[in-house]
């Protein structure tokens, strides 16, 4: 079993959905962080959390760490959105590596 | 512009040959992570360097060897190279290790083993 399990895989939405991607873990972390990578291959770091909740412009996400789960919302998603989001964290008392999701692969049609 | 760079941005090789792919760091970081992403196995960790040490090393192959210099770029040298090798080879920074701090990512380098 992967120590970072994210879900959907794939997700299909129409512009305007509200979106939430999951990612569940099983190692003890001292920070989570959602990335987001378009179809040209850059990734761009979006959240790094430890605890609570973050919000940037339409983007959401919380983490429980009590139940090693982690949530990215989208409200009012676009086109533009359109991307594989993936869940990483940072396991306590590494160096900073990170271990990775699979990724959720989100469409948003127009 | 991230402010990681990395180059070249596309390499095609042929099996058995040796590469080399670089990365700058972003201005002031000392860490920069090496990772894999292929079709199958998503993103792996391969090897951590700070202020030019090795600080973590993860699925690397023996094949494979990095170093980081005095200013700070690091370059992720792949010998002997197989088909299975072909992947995406991303370059990551940050300030510090062992802290919580963001990261950033380069563009990434696609290799393609022929």
């Amino acid at each position: 079993k992967n120590e970072v399990e994210q879900s959907p895989q794939n997700l299909t939405a129409q512009e305007g959905e509200f979106i939430t991607i999951n990612c569940s873990y099983s190692v003890g972390i001292s920070a989570l962080h959602w990335l987001q990578q378009h179809p040209g291959g850059g990734i761009v770091s979006l959240f790094m959390l430890s605890s609570g909740k973050k919000k940037h412009g339409r983007l959401i996400a919380t983490i429980n760490i009590q139940e090693k789960h982690s949530s990215l919302h989208i409200t009012a998603s676009h086109p533009r959105d359109s991307a594989v989001y993936i869940c990483a964290v940072k396991r306590g008392g590494s160096q900073g590596n990170l271990i990775f999701g699979k990724g959720t692969k989100l469409s948003v049609k127009p | 512009d991230s402010g990681v760079t990395q180059t070249p941005k596309h390499l095609i090789t042929a099996t058995g040959q040796r590469v080399t792919l670089r990365c700058s760091p972003r201005s002031g970081d000392l860490s920069v992570y090496w990772y894999q992403q292929s079709l199958d196995q998503g993103l792996q960790f391969l090897i951590q360097y700070y202020n030019g040490e090795e600080r973590a090393k993860g699925n690397i192959l023996e094949r494979f060897s990095a170093q980081q210099f005095p200013d700070l770029h690091s370059e992720l040298n792949l010998s002997s190279l197989e088909l299975g090798d072909s992947a995406l080879y991303f370059c990551a920074s940050s300030p510090w290790t062992g802290r919580d701090y963001g990261y950033t990512f380069g563009s990434g380098t696609r290799l393609t083993v022929v």
